[in-house]
Parts: structure tokens; C-alpha cells; sequence
């Protein structure tokens, strides 16, 4: 079985640039977060979606940052304009939410780094 | 909001030897799980508990789930050089939105 998708592994642009990163979750899940990983603050839920719609986007650093999830099997996480400050490793994970459990499973996750 | 708290924050270990880490929450949960992370890779889950008291097994590891549903621990037996990582605690408490409270991870290191 295919895992979570992520795209791409690393990415490494300069400040000012677009980013955007990808995400495909596993076949019949209904839910997808998106997190950020850094020495300093470990992980971060940034946001996440139910049924393709997003419930919680408060972990969203500032406005720079978006997501869209235009049907169950994509997700984008972008960021315009990158700044250094963002660089970190982030990932995206999926789960079946259902009323007990929620297992979330994570992709590879993307290493950005923006100069 | 809940929160996580995990210990120890590291661990240098022989191999062989047994560890043992735990998380506390300042609220009643419902869900525990346990990830591990390699490095330069995402984190995997390990063990799923759902009930009060619960004890579970994967192998080496075996996890509980505290019968005052804010805590939990997580063992790992006979450790190994490829055990080596960060150990996440996780779980939801009575809102279930599906959104995880993670801890802040226990590093373990394991000397040949």
C-alpha cells in the first residue's frame, strides 16, 4: 500500500520565492494535517482538513502561508514570499477519522530551506 | 488548551539495555500513540491505545495507557542500535476533531 505522498523531498530557494509544496494522502482517508518540524519549536500543526474542507488553520504562521485541498487525493501547502525564518522539514499526514482512534500516518516530509 | 508533557527530554543508553519514557497531559485523554522518527524521515507510528489500563505489545516495545487516561508509557526491551531516534507520544482527548496534542519527543541514543 501506498503511504503518504510527499513532493518535493528538499527544496532550497531563495528569499522572496514561491513555494509550494504537495501532498497525497492515503487512499480513503478523510482527514490530512499539515506540520512543521524545527530544532527549536520540535513539531507544529499548521493545519488540517476534514472531508477536504479546513477546520483549524490557527497554527498558520502569518498570511505568507496557505493550503488548499481541491479533492481527497491533493493538498498544497504554500508559502509567498519564503523567508528564511521558514525553513524547516514539513509534513504532511493523513488518518480515517472515525470515533475512536485517528492514527495519523506522515509522509517523508520536505526539507525546505529558503536562503 | 491540552498539552503533553514527555520525558525524558534524552537518553544515552547502552545497548542491551531496557528504557522507559512516559507522557503526562493535563487533561483526560482518549487516545495514546506512539511514534518513532528516523532521522531524515517522518514519524512512524509504533503502538495505538484506546482503553484505560490497556497494555500492548510490538515486539520489543510495549506501551500502557494509565488508568487515569492522562498518562501513558512506552518500554523498549533489550535495546539496539537501530533503535535509535525520537520517540513521540500522542493523543486526543473527548473533542475528537481527529487533531493529535503531541508531545515534545524523547531522543534516545544507543551505544554499541
Amino acid at each position: 500500500d501506498a503511504g503518504v505522498i510527499q513532493s518535493p523531498r528538499h527544496e532550497v530557494t531563495e528569499m522572496g520565492q514561491e513555494v509550494t509544496l504537495r501532498c497525497k494522502p492515503i487512499s480513503g482517508h478523510n482527514s490530512l494535517f499539515w506540520y512543521r518540524q524545527t530544532m527549536m519549536r520540535g513539531l507544529e500543526l499548521l493545519i488540517y482538513f476534514n472531508n477536504n474542507v479546513p477546520i483549524d488553520d490557527s497554527g498558520m504562521p502569518e498570511d505568507r502561508f496557505s493550503a488548499k485541498m481541491p479533492n481527497a487525493s491533493f493538498s498544497t501547502l504554500k508559502i509567498q514570499p519564503s523567508e528564511p525564518r521558514d525553513s524547516a522539514v514539513y509534513f504532511c499526514a493523513s488518518s480515517l477519522r472515525r470515533e475512536r482512534g485517528n492514527e495519523q500516518f506522515f509522509g517523508p516530509g520536505t526539507r525546505l530551506t529558503v536562503l | 488548551g491540552q498539552q503533553l508533557n514527555q520525558s525524558p527530554q534524552s537518553m544515552f543508553i547502552q545497548e542491551g539495555e531496557d528504557v522507559s519514557m512516559n507522557c503526562t497531559s493535563s487533561s483526560i485523554f482518549n487516545t495514546w500513540l506512539w511514534y518513532k522518527q528516523d532521522p531524515g524521515e517522518g514519524p512512524v507510528l509504533l503502538i495505538a491505545l484506546y482503553k484505560a489500563g490497556e497494555l500492548t505489545s510490538n515486539g520489543r516495545l510495549t506501551a500502557q495507557f494509565g488508568i487515569t487516561r492522562k498518562d501513558s508509557f512506552l518500554n523498549i526491551s533489550a535495546s539496539i542500535p537501530s533503535d535509535v531516534g525520537i520517540y513521540f507520544c500522542a493523543g486526543h482527548g473527548s473533542s475528537n476533531t481527529g487533531k493529535l496534542i503531541f508531545g515534545q519527543g524523547t531522543t534516545l541514543q544507543v551505544k554499541p
